[in-house]
């Protein structure tokens, strides 16, 4: 069946760039998302790449997908404390009525 | 422009006792709608997607069901929880005619004793 794998963990300090990473198995989606949970709160959408896209830049964030090896990464430059939050990656299912998710890259930030 | 409400937003209850946990989205219309339930280190798992009144899909076999008794209202239900059912409940919303971008809700902290 479908599988979405992350790190569960991701410490880095203020300043620094932060890469969060996830694979994937359904290949068959047209677009992959990035979502990131603040405590307490629902999931935010951050991000998303078409998947005839190698690399997909906004602002801060960098998007990256391989294709090929079913891996795709989100790149936060300069990370700051209000970065700190779980971030999940999402595919859709098979049948593509739903999306799919990791179960999260808890990011701490410190300063 | 859309927006998705859920309430209650925490929820304490006996193990046995009923649920019943609402979520309606604004602005919209025939919205896809889902359920997920967040436990602890566990990530999220789809519970249930509805693509129209009387249209829903359970994907994960449990004590709880889902109803939609109009176009941008679901409901998630049990008539007797688990201590299992412990979790925190997104409710999500989809644009209907292709596989798009979910928007959540804020969740409901539901602790079942």
């Amino acid at each position: 069946g479908e599988d979405v794998e992350q790190s569960l963990f991701l410490s880095v300090r203020e300043g620094d760039s932060s890469v969060i990473n996830c694979t994937y198995t359904d290949s068959s989606s047209t677009y992959l998302y990035w979502y990131k949970q603040e405590p307490g709160a629902g999931l935010q959408l951050l991000t998303y790449i078409f998947s005839n896209m190698d690399m997909k830049q906004d602002q801060r964030l960098t998007v990256l997908l391989n294709k090929k090896d079913k891996h795709l990464s989100l790149r936060i430059a300069d990370t700051q404390t209000g970065d700190s939050a779980i971030y999940f990656c999402a595919d859709f299912n098979q049948a593509g009525t739903a999306l799919i998710f990791g179960k999260g890259t808890t990011l701490s930030v410190s300063s | 422009s859309q927006t998705i409400h859920q309430w209650p937003a925490t929820l304490v209850q006996p193990v046995g006792s009923p649920l019943s946990l609402e979520c309606t989205v604004e602005g919209t219309s025939n919205p896809n709608l889902y359920w997920y339930r967040q436990a602890a280190g566990r990530g999220l798992q789809l519970l249930f997607y509805s693509i129209g009144i009387d249209q829903i899909s359970s994907e994960v076999p449990q004590n709880l069901s889902a109803s939609r008794p109009q176009d941008r209202q679901f409901i998630l239900s049990s008539k007797k929880l688990l201590l299992s059912d412990s979790g925190f409940y997104l409710c999500a919303w989809s644009v209907s005619d292709r596989a798009s971008e979910q928007y959540f809700g804020p969740g409901t902290r539901l602790t079942v004793t």
